[in-house]
């Protein structure tokens, strides 16, 4: 069965600085992995998925994530905050051979961005 | 925002009481899930319906049974609920079934459910 781990509860960064949201996750296939941000009061959203192709992925809003199978991991980047990224972060994971329709979400990461 | 939409948006029960949740996507996707959100815990997965049959079904306690009529229309009927059901509850549909795992899910704004 799938897992992910987000190992921070909580990253502050202050505006204008890189900032890094951790995630590593378990498959036994292959990991089709997302990351999804949730404001106060407001479901979802999507952000950026790796699928197949380059490690690196580009999404919304200046986030990006590198995929590091070795690793394990799929952490989220941006080079410069933004007092508005403040939300939290869900990173989700889904195994490629499993014919089902679920994805494992992990914990969040509550992400503060200080002025 | 307005993909996929939730009602009520916030609602208080008694333990007793019989309500529902509904969920309607405008996107013309195929698969439909529940999410139960609560604080300090993961996303857990409830229910997934993909070509509206149910592939999906978490563990989840028998006083929550979902209804999905078509494919734009998601219900999750509550029933002689607990206070630790309080939660919120997401909705969320994507492009996508049987193999295809690859798309990304859009969420509803929730429904913020407190049972006293």
């Amino acid at each position: 069965a799938q897992s992910v781990a987000q190992p921070e509860d909580q990253v502050n960064v202050a505006e204008g600085n890189p900032l890094t949201v951790k995630c590593t996750y378990s498959v036994s296939g292959n990991p089709y992995l997302f990351w999804y941000v949730q404001y106060p009061n407001r479901g979802l959203q999507f952000l950026l998925k790796y699928i197949t192709g380059d490690n690196l992925v580009k999404g919304s809003y200046g986030f990006e994530a590198e995929f590091n199978k070795s690793q394990t991991s799929f952490h989220l980047k941006k080079p410069s905050a933004l007092v508005s990224d403040s939300a939290l972060y869900f990173c989700a994971v889904r195994d490629a051979g499993d014919y089902g329709q679920n994805f494992v979400f992990g914990p969040g990461t509550r992400l503060s961005v200080l002025p | 925002e307005t993909g996929v939409t939730q009602t009520p948006r916030h609602l208080v029960m008694g333990m007793t009481n019989k309500k529902s949740l509904k969920c309607e996507q405008h996107l013309g996707h195929n698969a439909m899930y529940w999410y139960k959100q609560s604080a300090k815990k993961p996303l857990e997965l409830m229910f997934v319906y993909s070509l509206e049959e149910r592939v999906e079904n978490n563990s989840v306690p028998s006083r929550f049974s979902p209804e999905c009529p078509n494919s734009s229309h998601l219900f999750l009927h509550l029933h002689t609920l607990q206070p630790e059901d309080s939660a919120l509850y997401l909705c969320a549909s994507s492009q996508g079934a049987g193999t295809s795992g690859t798309q990304k899910q859009f969420f509803g704004p929730g429904t913020r459910l407190t049972v006293l």
